[in-house]
């Protein structure tokens, strides 16, 4: 069956523009979550939601970065004033329900690049 | 605060040798334990996974092996083949939580 699909996989924004970046989660998924993936890093845990309830974002590293997922299914992280410390690639990941939250299955993530 | 180490940084072995990557976490609360292989351009893809109730798991050329008391866990890959090349990374939960710490990652190159 399809996987998690992230949309769009680059974008290039000039500092101060705002963006907004897709995740598809693979259908039935209960769980999603956004990473932040830094260069040459491990991705980094961003924000968690069960349905359409964000129940953690601890890990948005700032007011500008604001995640929804209206309906309990797409989800869409949303990054005001980009500045260059944003550039990263944003991961995206789903997990059947709340129980087997462990097993994470990640998109193929997007590159956002701030110039 | 909680951290997850990984070694080696890089990697490389002669195809059919074996690969062992090393990782050592802090948070004792840590229960699952995934690693997950991660090819350029790709997200990261789940290939094994043990829970802390579980000493060793194998699945075919892969297995991971986890000691609780010294908190480190290890990935073994046996019988390497060149499509095994990519970036690996460990990750401990953090506590008994969804949240994930990940190591820094190691790059497998496995030379034909």
């Amino acid at each position: 069956g399809a996987g998690v699909s992230q949309s769009p996989r680059y974008k290039v924004a000039k500092r101060g523009q705002d963006v907004a970046l897709r995740c598809d989660p693979i259908s039935g998924h209960v769980s999603l979550f956004w990473y932040q993936q830094a260069l040459g890093q491990g991705p980094e845990f961003l924000t968690y939601f069960q349905n359409e309830a964000q129940l953690d974002k601890s890990g948005l590293p700032s007011d500008r970065f604001f995640a929804e997922r209206p309906e309990g299914s797409v989800s869409t992280l949303k990054i005001q004033r980009t500045q260059q410390e944003d550039s990263a690639v944003y991961l995206c990941a789903s997990s059947l329900n709340r129980d087997r939250a462990y097993e994470q299955y990640f998109g193929p993530g997007t590159r956002l690049t701030v110039t | 605060g909680e951290n997850v180490e990984q070694h080696p940084s890089t990697l490389s072995v002669q195809e059919g040798d074996s690969a062992v990557i090393k990782c050592t976490y802090s948070d004792s609360a840590s229960n699952y334990f995934p690693w997950y292989k991660q090819e350029l351009g790709k997200g990261p893809q789940l290939i094994i996974d043990i829970r802390s109730n579980v000493g060793e798991k194998k699945d075919q050329r892969i297995a991971v092996t986890l000691n609780k008391t010294a908190k480190h866990f290890s990935l073994h890959i046996t019988e390497t083949q060149p499509e095994d090349s990519a970036v690996y990374f460990c990750a401990a939960s953090k506590g008994g939580t969804y949240k994930y710490i990940f190591g820094t990652g190691t790059r497998l190159k496995v030379l034909a």
